[in-house]
């Protein structure tokens, strides 16, 4: 299994332009995540779904937007990109309807906006 | 508000001492507690969680975690380190009511020295 798989690993963008970060997984699992993480201040949750057509803004959702058509796809679209949202991203996934199973993260995603 | 306090930035211990980085939380409700490792440029991997029972977790690496509900710990712990313990520890919560979220503490960076 090739677990939670994110592309792509590196990007820079100039302000103003945008783009898709890709999330796949293929352990079938619900429910998806987006992170950011910045030095210093952890994991902050972006959007989230608990199924194919279901999505929900996390704490920084501006300026981000996200769609799950699919179990297994879950992108993360940039729209204007500014330099705030130079960070590294994770895609997430879980399996356990009960809220006792664990994340399972992709490697991440370096995004420079300069 | 719900969250997750670590409150070590960092935590230095020489190899073969015992380790610990500590978590407190606040959340409503009951809570699931969990442990995430991450080494340079990679993902979080999962280490242990808490969901019910015994308050002392076991994990992956020899890793052990305590709940304490009275003082709102998930303290984690192991009897001798190695130098390859060296990462970031993250300590996150998930209520048993609400949301699917997962709040996550800052980080903490342990440095195992030889």
């Amino acid at each position: 299994n090739a677990g939670v798989t994110q592309t792509p690993k590196f990007r820079i963008l100039k302000i103003g332009q945008s783009m898709t970060l890709q999330c796949t997984q293929d352990m079938n699992h619900n429910y998806m995540y987006w992170y950011r993480q910045d030095p210093g201040m952890g994991l902050k949750l972006i959007y989230y779904s608990v199924g194919a057509g279901i999505t929900d803004k996390g704490e920084v959702p501006n300026g981000y937007n996200v769609s799950r058509s699919t179990t297994e796809d879950f992108p993360l679209r940039l729209e204007l990109a500014a330099p705030s949202q130079t960070s590294v991203y994770f895609c997430a996934s879980s399996y356990s309807s009960s809220g006792t199973g664990e994340l399972f993260f992709g490697e991440g995603s370096r995004l420079t906006v300069l | 508000a719900q969250s997750v306090a670590q409150p070590e930035d960092q935590v230095n211990v020489a190899e073969g001492n015992p380790l610990t980085v500590k978590c407190t939380y606040s959340v409503s409700g009951n809570p699931y507690l969990f442990w995430y490792v991450q080494y340079p440029n990679r993902g979080l991997q999962f280490l242990l969680k808490y969901i019910t029972g015994d308050n002392l977790v076991k994990g992956s690496y020899g890793f052990e975690a305590e709940f304490n509900k009275s003082q709102t710990s998930f303290h984690l712990k192991k009897p001798s380190a190695l130098v390859s313990d060296s990462a970031l520890y993250f300590c996150a919560v998930r209520t048993t009511s609400g949301t699917y979220k997962y709040i996550f503490g800052t980080g903490t960076r342990l440095k195992v020295l030889a």
